[in-house]
């Protein structure tokens, strides 16, 4: 079956350590994007991606970095410069274009310890 | 950067019809009304989608008038799994969520 896949889903880390989400799509889309969800609040984008070898910042994303060399993969490491990294992460994916349906990965929660 | 503009909350009887609006004054010619449910601890699941006049499927109904500054996402007879977190967006070159409606259904 075709999805979306985050992993993993609980993720403790200690301060001042760099940590890796992974996000996988098997869905053939060409954009993929990482937000971060606060309790109680909407979810804010971190970075996107359009096309593979390329990627920009959406509005939080000091503190974190993005890679897309292939199509299926769009990894994102939380720094130890990110102040507050506990939060709920999403990573999404479409076709590119204006109409068509966003998928969402069933998140990581990543806890600092 | 649009945005949107959502009520933070809404309560709503079991069996009612819900209407839920959102203002997006300064949409772009090329985005499409895009309406995502979120339930806790999961990521949004696709609702609707509409560029103007007025969308239906099998879940919820889409309006959307000519100046295509609001729109409003209608869910008929909600009951009590329909308690999540609503959310509009503009979708053109990117997605961006704005705070979403929490809407508490009631027995």
């Amino acid at each position: 079956d075709g999805g979306i896949t985050q992993s993993p889903k609980y993720l403790f880390r200690k301060e001042g350590q760099n940590v890796t989400l992974s996000c996988e799509q098997n869905l053939n889309h060409d954009a993929m994007y990482w937000y971060r969800q606060d309790p109680g609040q909407g979810l804010r984008l971190i970075y996107y991606s359009q096309i593979v070898n390329d990627f920009q910042k959406g509005d939080i994303a000091e503190g974190y970095s993005v890679s897309r060399e292939k199509k299926e993969s769009f990894p994102l490491t939380v720094t130890s410069a990110q102040k507050n990294p506990t939060a709920f992460y999403l990573c999404a994916s479409t076709i590119r274009g204006m109409n068509t349906e966003a998928f969402f990965g069933q998140g990581t929660r990543l806890t600092v310890v | 950067l649009a945005k949107t503009t959502q009520p933070i909350s809404m309560d709503s009887y079991e069996g009612q019809e819900v209407n839920i609006t959102c203002s997006h004054n300064n949409i772009a010619t090329n985005d499409y009304i895009t309406w995502y449910q979120q339930f806790p601890s999961q990521g949004p699941r696709f609702i609707i989608q509409g560029y103007k006049t007025k969308v239906t499927n099998e879940v919820a109904s889409l309006f959307i008038p000519a100046d295509r500054k609001s729109s409003t996402l209608s869910l008929p007879r909600v009951s009590l799994s329909d308690t999540a977190v609503y959310y509009c967006l503009l979708q053109g070159n990117n997605l961006f969520f704005g705070t979403g409606t929490r809407l508490t259904v009631i027995p």
